[in-house]
């Protein structure tokens, strides 16, 4: 199974909202990733999470927490977001570690508008 | 300086023909991986193939093939017998050092169309 799954497939929210993203993997991976993609942009790597510890914070506003509760699961929450915050955002994960397999496998991501 | 660049923002292709798409890269580390990502009009972003830097030969994966030129750093897509289905946005990335959790950059991308 290299299935990773995302919820919600779609989200509006306002400005002044508190939402939550939610990735789930069941592959064993100990890598999590955060990404946030503009249309016919390249994904910009946010947060990633390896054995569950944050290791990389890309200098992202404090309105996006992440959150990894397990080696499963992992959530960003949403807060004050701002209409340019509007954006596919994908999740991915790993193996991790120095050994095993170096690809990540995204989700189908969450498009979120911002209103 | 851009770490990955993919110089061709579009590219068409007849069905059934072989197409390369272009990823120039630029790091100092002596260890780094290459990877090929495709995301169709759903977003999706599916693996295609993976180069290690210290690998030996070429990496192939069904139709896909990375033609690694190390010392050009270089590391094109292959993509032989095009199918409808090939149409999408194909995005080159790099991850440098040895650990599997670190940071990867990626392309532009490059849209490839494939022609009926």
């Amino acid at each position: 199974d290299t299935e990773v799954t995302q919820t919600p497939k779609h989200l509006v929210m306002g400005m002044t909202n508190k939402k939550s993203l939610k990735c789930e993997q069941h592959m064993g991976h100990r890598a999590m990733y955060w990404y946030k993609q503009k249309a016919k942009k390249p994904p910009e790597l946010m947060f990633v999470y390896s054995y569950e510890k944050l290791s990389i914070n890309e200098s992202v506003p404090s309105r996006f927490s992440p959150e990894c509760p397990n080696s499963s699961l992992l959530n960003l929450h949403l807060h004050a977001l701002q209409p340019e915050d509007s954006a596919l955002y994908l999740c991915a994960s790993s193996q991790g570690g120095r050994i095993g397999g170096v690809e990540q496998y995204f989700g189908p991501g969450t498009r979120l508008t911002v209103t | 300086a851009q770490k990955i660049t993919q110089t061709q923002p579009g590219m068409f292709v007849q069905e059934k023909e072989a197409v390369t798409l272009d990823c120039t890269y630029d790091t100092s580390d002596p260890s780094y991986g290459l990877f090929w990502y495709k995301q169709p009009s759903s977003g999706e972003m599916i693996f295609l193939i993976y180069q290690g830097s210290y690998d030996q030969q070429n990496a192939t994966e069904g139709r896909y093939s990375l033609n690694f030129q190390k010392a050009r750093k270089s590391a094109n897509l292959v993509i032989s017998a095009s199918q409808l289905g090939d149409s999408a946005m194909y995005f080159c990335a790099m991850r440098e050092g040895n650990t599997n959790a670190g940071k990867s950059t990626f392309g532009d991308g490059t849209t490839l169309t494939v022609k009926p």
